[in-house]
């Protein structure tokens, strides 16, 4: 199973929104609605951001949206602020039964 | 609170075997797929492998299939990982995770909660 593919980084001014990709095939992120989003900071384990390509776990900022089409996923952060500085990825069950993350994005908050 | 706590990592010469555990406290065990999602010095993440709620269905990556055993013991509240003929690409930190909703692992792909992580060094 090939890893998601992600922009290795992004950057974007504070308060400005930036929009990160996740591109699988039909097997993964294009036939299942089971794509989830991580945000890692450095030295510590991922936090869940968004799960079922949309939806917010309780507690994480509306802020953080997602959305999909087709066999790729996008996860958009608005009103960049510096906390938001961090790795980010995707992951997305897959026809095998397996789970399959993406290759990971950093974000720079300039 | 829910709480996941790794051990066992540590370093291990090629071809050899190590077994991780994970205890967990704060919510209904076996209501829970689980999960070990490793990740490499300075890598992304990997999915490893799962296991269902009541432990009777077991998933891995292909890279390590054959290798490594997923276990649960639903009444001491543990997740375990038996890692057999480990080679030095399975160097990584390795982190349980638990899932968001379900027993099962489709229904439970995604993890609200991690542990803090334990390191794996597979080297001569």
């Amino acid at each position: 199973q090939s890893a998601l593919t992600q922009p290795a980084s992004v950057s974007g001014s504070p308060g400005q929104s930036i929009t990160i990709s996740c591109t699988g095939t039909s097997s993964d992120v294009g036939g299942y609605n089971y794509v989830s989003w991580y945000q890692q900071h450095p030295g510590k384990a991922p936090k869940l951001m968004i799960y079922d390509v949309t939806n917010r776990p309780s507690g994480v900022s509306n802020r953080f949206s997602g959305s999909k089409s087709g066999n790729t996923a996008s996860l958009t952060i608005s009103g960049l602020q510096a906390e938001d500085e961090a790795d980010y990825y995707c992951s997305s069950y897959t026809s095998s039964g397996t789970l399959v993350f993406g290759g990971g994005t950093k974000l720079t908050v300039l | 609170e829910v709480q996941l706590l790794e051990s066992g990592g540590g370093l291990v010469q090629p071809g050899g075997s190590l077994r991780l555990s994970c205890a967990v406290s704060g919510f209904t065990f076996s209501s829970y797929a689980m999960s070990w999602v490793r990740q490499a010095p300075g890598k992304g993440l990997e999915w490893v492998s799962a296991i269902s709620g009541g432990g009777g269905s077991t998933y891995y990556a292909d890279s390590v299939k054959g290798r490594f055993t997923i276990s649960r013991d639903n009444s001491k509240n543990t997740l375990s990982l038996q890692m057999n003929s480990l080679r030095a690409e399975d160097t990584a930190v390795y982190y349980c995770a638990k899932s968001l909703t379900g027993t099962t692992f489709r229904s439970g792909y995604c993890f609200d909660y991690w542990g803090q992580g334990t390191l794996v060094t597979v080297s001569s």
